[in-house]
């Protein structure tokens, strides 16, 4: 089926520095990939919406800045979260269509970031 | 209102019980919905699409009434590995998707 493969799995930086976060579709085009946030006990909420080929569509209350994507191929994706507070940390997730949204969602493995 | 909204019990129930989870969303528009699973510190999982008329899988079943914008899923023969958090996902046009915040299962032998 499809995969999105999501990296790394879990991260821990300093206050103030930038982490990568990649999402890859393995065996099928993304065109479209989702970055959703999670913090504990509460549900997904959907941060931005990555296009290929085009800029990213953030929701209301995304910092753009702060929260660079890039989705430079069809079967990658990029969140960048630069300048890192402890209040960032959280479970970050993507996701990617598998078709005509019917069929639903085929999420990565989610990266756990810890600002310290 | 939540767009999308569950009880997010958590509800504890024996092994071979039957449990029922409720889903209601409010935009009337919407156009898929889909039950997810999600395991402590994990991504979410598809569970099950939901459909008008109704699908089984297993020992699950997903019921959408749209009159009352509301999805279920009921889960039969409770299993200890049932245990996770019951995610209501409401596609409301395009790819605009909400989630609900989950409800939480604990399956005890």
């Amino acid at each position: 089926g499809a995969v999105v493969s999501q990296h790394p799995s879990r991260v821990i930086c300093k206050s103030g520095t930038s982490v990568k976060i990649e999402c890859r579709s393995l065996d099928f085009q993304a065109t479209t990939m989702f970055w959703y946030r999670q913090f504990p006990k509460q549900s997904l909420m959907l941060m931005a919406t990555s296009n290929e080929g085009s800029k990213a569509t953030y929701e209301q209350g995304v910092e753009k800045d702060k929260f660079l994507i890039n989705h430079a191929s069809l079967t990658l994706s990029t969140l960048t979260v630069t300048s890192a507070h402890p209040e960032d940390s959280s479970f970050y997730i993507c996701s990617a269509p598998l078709e005509q949204n019917n069929y639903g969602y085929t999420f990565g493995s989610g990266t756990r970031l810890t600002v310290v | 209102r939540k767009e999308v909204e569950q009880d997010p019990g958590p509800f504890n129930v024996p092994e071979g019980a039957t449990v029922a989870f409720n889903c209601t969303y409010s935009n009337s528009a919407s156009q898929s919905f889909f039950w997810y699973r999600q395991d402590c510190r994990k991504e979410p999982k598809l569970l099950m699409s939901v459909y008008s008329s109704g699908n089984e899988d297993g020992r699950f079943t997903a019921q959408l009434n749209r009159a009352s914008q509301y999805i279920s899923l009921l889960i039969r023969d409770s299993k200890l590995s049932d245990s996770a958090t019951y995610l209501c996902v409401v596609n409301t046009g395009g790819f605009k998707t909400i989630f609900g915040a989950g409800t939480r299962l604990f399956v005890k032998a």
